[in-house]
């Protein structure tokens, strides 16, 4: 297992548009959990999920924002209507239920124009 | 409001010193802390915890204090060398989560560590 994996590395969309991302968490991890990060800021909390059910959602989470995760494995992070302000990395983490730290993913860079 | 601050935006330090990395947090109520390391274009990876029932933990090169009644973390680097420098963020949980795992973190906005040769 290489960790965790995110897809696209970096996405370059117009202001208006849908995006997806995906993550592939460790393979074991029952907890899998979106951040984005804007520049200067550290990781803001989105959403978790543990297995396929998602517990937690934050207010920076709004309707223009959903994610999945089928069958309690990979993650999709959909953002739909793009804006600028939505320019960020997002970043994906997994865990064991009764683990330490998480493992977070290389990260997808959204730019939008 | 920044529950997780991290006041020194960066910090330089020659190879071989001690790097003392600090965090401050207003949640009485976390009671687990995490200092990650982020290199440029990598997410950011796990490095250190310590438990709000403990004041200090060691692991290695690296020791993390906590000062509860200061609401105050450290992070101490003894010796520094080149390959630390990165940025260094401190988080906090404010539950413990299923099964004694912490939920989601808190995180402060990073301090850039650089260890000059």
């Amino acid at each position: 297992d290489t960790g965790v994996s995110q897809n696209p590395r970096h996405k370059i969309t117009k202001r208006g548009q849908n995006v997806t991302f995906r993550c592939d968490p460790i393979s074991e991890h029952n907890r899998l959990y979106w951040y984005r990060q804007t520049l200067g800021q550290g990781p803001e909390f989105l959403t978790y999920f543990q297995n396929e059910a998602q517990l937690e959602k934050s207010r920076l989470l709004s309707d223009r924002f959903s994610a999945e995760r089928p069958k309690g494995s990979f993650s999709t992070l959909e953002i739909q209507r793009t804006e600028q302000g939505d320019s960020a990395m997002y970043l994906c983490a997994s865990s064991l239920t009764q683990g330490t730290g998480y493992t977070f993913g290389s990260g997808t860079r959204l730019t939008v124009v | 409001d920044q529950q997780v601050k991290q006041n020194s935006p960066s910090l330089s330090v020659q190879e071989g010193r001690i790097s003392i990395l600090n965090c401050d947090y207003t949640n009485s109520m976390f009671d687990y802390f995490l200092w990650y390391k982020k290199y440029p274009a990598e997410g950011p990876t796990f490095l250190i915890s310590i438990s709000s029932i403990k004041d200090k933990n060691e692991d290695g090169r690296f020791t993390v204090f906590l000062n509860k009644s200061a609401k105050h973390l450290s992070l101490h680097i003894v010796p520094s060398q080149p390959g630390d420098s990165a940025v260094y963020f401190c988080a906090a949980s404010a539950r413990r989560g299923y099964g004694g795992s912490q939920g989601n973190l808190i995180f402060g906005k990073g301090t850039k560590l650089s260890v000059k040769p």
